[in-house]
């Protein structure tokens, strides 16, 4: 089983503070590495899928960057809102034989303060 | 409207009474996937399909079984369950290619007495 860890765990951050949370991922056989966004009772919803090397993808004042060689990817959000409350989840595809196998980590849970 | 639907949401059921959960997507994708949720476990991949009647091993798929009889189902079975297959079942599609976003299902809460 892969090793896919997040940090931190959990964060609280006020109304309108930036923030930041990391992904590491085994830096060899590397695929692609993907990015979901869990609100409390209701499904995981995907945010990115990254493939190369210095990627860098944005959705509104969420962004994401990946470093393959060293096996981590960051995931930015602007100005925090209360509605980015929620768990973020890493997932990460290796390459070879088991490249269809989705490895997740165990999310960082984010909680904005109005 | 595209969607993956899970059956049932909630079951509560007894060690050893052979169950399914029903998985359907209508977005003509080729890939599913099962994953459980465990507090403190993350997401755990149990089976997946790449295709109609192509399906491999997670990392957790002692005491389940599934079948890829046809592109839009993808159905779970627990032939004999145990209490610690107590979890959050979650469905998930997508088109094929490992670039692609994976879209789940709302879940299925089960738990096993």
């Amino acid at each position: 089983i892969l090793n896919v860890e997040q940090s931190p765990q959990s964060l609280h951050v006020q109304e309108g503070d930036s923030t930041n949370f990391t992904c590491s991922f085994p830096s060899s056989n590397f695929y692609a590495l993907h990015w979901y966004r869990w609100e409390t009772a209701k499904s995981p919803e995907a945010l990115f899928v990254m493939t190369l090397n210095g990627d860098e993808k944005k959705k509104g004042r969420i962004s994401a960057t990946l470093n393959t060689k060293e096996g981590y990817s960051y995931l930015y959000i602007k100005g925090s809102q209360p509605e980015d409350s929620a768990t973020y989840l890493c997932a990460f595809r290796a390459s070879g034989a088991g490249s269809y196998q989705l490895t997740f980590g165990k999310g960082t849970k984010l909680s904005v303060i109005p | 409207e595209a969607q993956v639907t899970q059956n049932p949401r909630y079951l509560i059921t007894v060690t050893g009474k052979k169950l399914t959960v029903t998985c359907s997507q209508n977005m003509n994708h080729e890939y599913m996937s099962w994953y459980r949720q465990d507090p403190g476990l993350g997401l755990r991949q149990i089976y997946y399909s790449m295709n109609v009647e192509v399906t491999d091993k997670g990392d957790v798929p002692e005491g389940y079984k599934v079948s890829r009889k046809e592109k839009r189902n993808f159905p779970l079975i627990l032939e004999s369950p145990s209490p610690n297959q107590t979890s959050l079942y979650f469905c998930a599609s997508s088109l094929a290619g490992i670039y692609n976003e994976q879209f789940f299902g709302p879940g299925t809460r089960l738990t096993v007495l």
